[in-house]
């Protein structure tokens, strides 16, 4: 099956600071990438979606300014978590679909866990 | 709008026994995908297994199967065998549906847990 990846996989920083997380699609092309977050025990909470060459669509609830999301290729997203608080860490999953139908399968990364000291 | 409801949100189970996992989802278009995903401690989702709306048969992936009754809008999931590496998190999981959305709108999860 498809191959989406994620990096890093973990990440520790100070408050204050902020951190970048990449998504790519290895073996497809995926002009649309979703961004979730997922506390301990929860589902997953989409955060925005991410449209190549156009801007990300964020749900409500989210601050646009604060998550940044760049998708500058067929093939990377990336989720910058600006000016990171404690009550940003989280774990930050990115799925990219192999087409917009239905039936079409959710290839998801490894995830990425932020903690922010 | 599109939801899933897993009303289970922790599950035992025996080794070598069977379990169902619940799901049920509420839409009006007759053109949805039902996905499956199991997501172990490491946090990874794996992908289990699909139905179609229109697809006339359950679903079978190895000791997965999956028990769609349209009628009840129920996509409830059946683990067959159980092995202790299937303790983890399970999330159902519609896209399509009313609206024809293609982002998936997932269920709270169920927590599994298969003991000796």
């Amino acid at each position: 099956g498809a191959v989406v990846s994620q990096h890093p996989s973990w990440v520790i920083c100070k408050s204050g600071t902020s951190v970048k997380i990449e998504c790519r699609s290895l073996d497809f092309q995926a002009t649309t990438m979703f961004w979730y977050r997922q506390f301990p025990k929860q589902s997953l909470m989409l955060m925005a979606t991410s449209n190549e060459g156009s801007k990300a669509t964020y749900e409500q609830g989210v601050e646009k300014d604060k998550f940044l999301i760049n998708h500058a290729s067929l093939t990377l997203s990336t989720l910058t978590v600006t000016s990171a608080h404690p009550e940003d860490s989280s774990f930050y999953i990115c799925s990219a679909p192999n087409g917009l139908e239905a039936y079409n399968e959710q290839f998801f990364g490894p995830g990425t866990r932020l903690t922010v000291l | 709008a599109q939801k899933i409801t897993q009303t289970q949100p922790g599950m035992f189970v025996q080794e070598k026994e069977a379990v169902t996992l619940d799901c049920t989802y509420d839409t009006s278009d007759p053109s949805y995908g039902l996905f499956w995903y199991k997501q172990p401690s490491s946090g990874e989702m794996i992908f289990l297994i699909y139905q179609g709306s229109y697809d006339q048969q359950n679903a079978t992936e190895g000791r997965y199967s999956l028990n769609f009754q349209k009628a009840r809008k129920s996509a409830n999931l059946v683990i067959s065998a159980s092995q202790l590496g299937d303790s983890a998190m399970y999330f159902c999981a519609m896209k399509g549906g009313t609206g024809g959305s293609y982002i998936p709108t997932f269920g709270r999860g169920t927590s599994l847990i298969v003991h000796p």
